[in-house]
């Protein structure tokens, strides 16, 4: 099946910094990709969804400037997350299409 | 997106089949119905999606209702590596879809 891959898989960073997370599909071009975050026992919950050359969808009571979302290119989408602060830390995955979706391996974030 | 509802746990013994129902009830006539796995700590695995028919990789099997309003994954012949949270999704046809994740059932496979 076609490949996404996340980076970094997990991440330490002291409160009030930014973190970058990035999602490429490595075999296929995607015009749209879509993050979701994690906490623990509980299921994915959609944040955004990322569209390759214009601003991200953001789903409601998620601050898109908090969350900064890029899709520069057809086979990358970065997530950004400003001024991190403890309640950020969760579990970041993305997603992207290709015929269905296919998954990063995730990103364990732990702000301090 | 319809929404789904599943079972929040089941357990299954090791080289038995595991089936995992999912009822869907309000599904649309152009939403296919998807099932994911996630094993802790990882993104979710794609497994097996249809329209109406039944369909069979090398995963499982998906069994849907002439209905459509509820399906069952089958997994013929469970390892404890299939100790997982499965996740079963409708989804719109278009090609921009999201998928919105329910609670999912935990699969314990047992020895």
């Amino acid at each position: 099946g076609a490949v996404v891959s996340q980076h970094p898989s997990w991440v330490i960073c002291k409160s009030g910094t930014s973190v970058k997370i990035e999602c490429r599909s490595l075999d296929f071009q995607a015009t749209t990709m879509f993050w979701y975050r994690q906490f623990p026992k509980q299921s994915l919950m959609l944040m955004a969804t990322s569209n390759e050359g214009s601003k991200a969808t953001y789903e409601q009571g998620v601050e898109k400037d908090k969350f900064l979302i890029n899709h520069a290119s057809l086979t990358l989408s970065t997530l950004t997350v400003t001024s991190a602060h403890p309640e950020d830390s969760s579990f970041y995955i993305c997603s992207a299409i290709h015929e269905k979706l296919f998954f990063g391996s995730g990103t364990q974030l732990s702000v301090l | 997106d319809a929404k789904t509802t599943q079972p929040p746990s089941m357990d299954c013994a090791e080289g038995r089949a595991a089936n995992l129902p999912c009822n869907h009830s309000t599904i649309s006539g152009n939403e296919y119905v998807y099932w994911y796995r996630q094993i802790h700590s990882q993104g979710p695995q794609y497994i097996i999606h249809g329209l109406k028919n039944n369909e069979t990789n090398e995963m499982a099997s998906l069994i849907i209702t002439e209905d459509r309003k509820s399906s069952t994954l089958i997994l013929p012949h469970a390892t404890l590596r299939d100790t997982a949270v499965y996740y079963c999704i409708v989804r719109d046809t278009g090609t921009a879809s999201k998928l919105t994740f329910g609670t999912g059932t935990r699969l314990q496979v047992t020895l």
